[in-house]
Parts: C-alpha cells; structure tokens; sequence
C-alpha cells in the first residue's frame, strides 16, 4: 500500500473557525490533491499540488487554501469554516499530472457545526 | 452540469454472476477513463483504465469496455464475488490522462451470497 496518511481522521468544528487537514505520504510522488465526497457529487477537486510551493484550484476551490512547503506534505486548510464544508476529505497522489492512478488516503471527516 | 453520469446509484448480483456497471460522458475532449472502487471509511482504490485508443482492457475478473460513439463506458466484473461489494466510481480525464480527474457519482454494488 501507498505511504499516504491524513490526519485528523474525524473531525466537528465550529461555524467560523479555521481548520487544518494534513496529508503526508512517504512515496515521493510529485503531484498531490484534496478532493472532497458528498453525496450526489462523486469526489469533487479542491485543489492540487504539482511540486513544493507549487499549487493551483481545483473545481471547488472557494473557501479553501492550501500549501505544500515539502514534498511530503500537502496542507488544506479551511479558512472560516461553514456548514456547506461538512464532508469527507481526501487527499491522493500520484506520479501522473491528471491524478490518474492516484493513491488516496483513508479520508477525513469533517462535521462543521 | 454532470460530465460524467452513473445513473445507477446502486446495484445488486448473486454471488458468481455477471456484475455490469455502466457509465456515460458527455464531454467529447475525454479521452482516458477509470474506475475506482471504494469500501466505507476507506480512500478509493485504483481499478482499471482505459483509454480512447481501445475498446476493451481486460484485467483478471475486471473488463472495461468504451463505446466512444455513445459515450459510453461498462466495467464488468465476472464472477462477482462477496469482496466486490463496494461503491464503484467512473472518472475521466482529457489529454490522456494529463488533465484533471472528473469523477461520477458512484454505483453502490452488493453481491448476495
């Protein structure tokens, strides 16, 4: 299996507070993403990485910000968290620009209460 | 606007029958197409893929066939086996798999012992 860890694996918040998610792999892959699941949606893009410092949106990317200072790491962060970010996260890698054949995390779930 | 459409949100086999999971996309610029699959509280795991060059990639148990004129994708799984249970998602991506993934919603399939 993947080095892919996230963390943390459950989470409830607070309407306006500021969240972190992390995503830490162990594969050196160059490309990483944040993807979040709801029901109806499949898994949606937020944001993605293609190398250290190297960051660009996804479809879904309002509300959310990341930030990839090494290779290993791939922060999300919600800014001002709103009931509408409730969700599960997932983080993937791969060796692909498209995200094909990624690898992904065993997900975060985020309840914003 | 739905690019990539699994109109079945769920599906249900006997044990050692055919399981066929169907999928279509609306974008002609799509030109490579996966499936995932994905146990609860787990991430997806890589499947198969597919690109536009073929109609058919076989597998093991697990076949994917493309109709590019209808726009239209069919993962088969013979025979479905209890372990096959689980939500099966399609995505596609354009410029053979250099662009970002675009997933559907996913097709939940239990296989009846």
């Amino acid at each position: 299996d993947a080095g892919i860890t996230q963390s943390p694996r459950h989470k409830v918040t607070e309407t306006g507070t500021p969240v972190t998610l992390r995503c830490h792999q162990t594969e050196n892959h160059r490309y990483m993403y944040w993807y979040r699941q709801d029901p109806g949606h499949g898994l949606r893009l937020i944001h993605y990485s293609y190398g250290v410092k190297d960051t660009d949106k996804g479809e879904v990317s309002d509300g959310y910000s990341v930030s990839r200072s090494k290779t290993e790491d791939f922060l999300l962060t919600l800014e001002s968290a709103t009931s509408s970010q409730t969700s599960v996260y997932f983080c993937a890698i791969s060796d692909y620009s498209g995200g094909t054949e990624a690898f992904f995390g065993q997900g975060t779930r985020l309840t914003v209460v | 606007d739905q690019q990539v459409k699994q109109n079945s949100p769920s599906l249900s086999v006997q044990e050692g029958r055919i399981s066929i999971l169907n999928c279509d996309y609306t974008n002609s610029m799509f030109d490579y197409f996966l499936w995932y699959k994905k146990y609860p509280a787990e991430g997806p795991t890589f499947l198969i893929s597919i690109s536009s060059i073929k109609d058919k990639n076989e597998d093991g148990r697990f076949t994917v066939f493309l109709n590019k004129s209808a726009k239209h994708l069919s993962l088969h799984i013979v025979p479905s086996q209890p372990g096959d249970s689980a939500v099966y998602f399609c995505a596609a991506s354009a410029n053979f798999g250099n662009e970002k993934l675009t997933f559907g919603t996913g097709t939940r399939l239990t296989i009846i012992p």
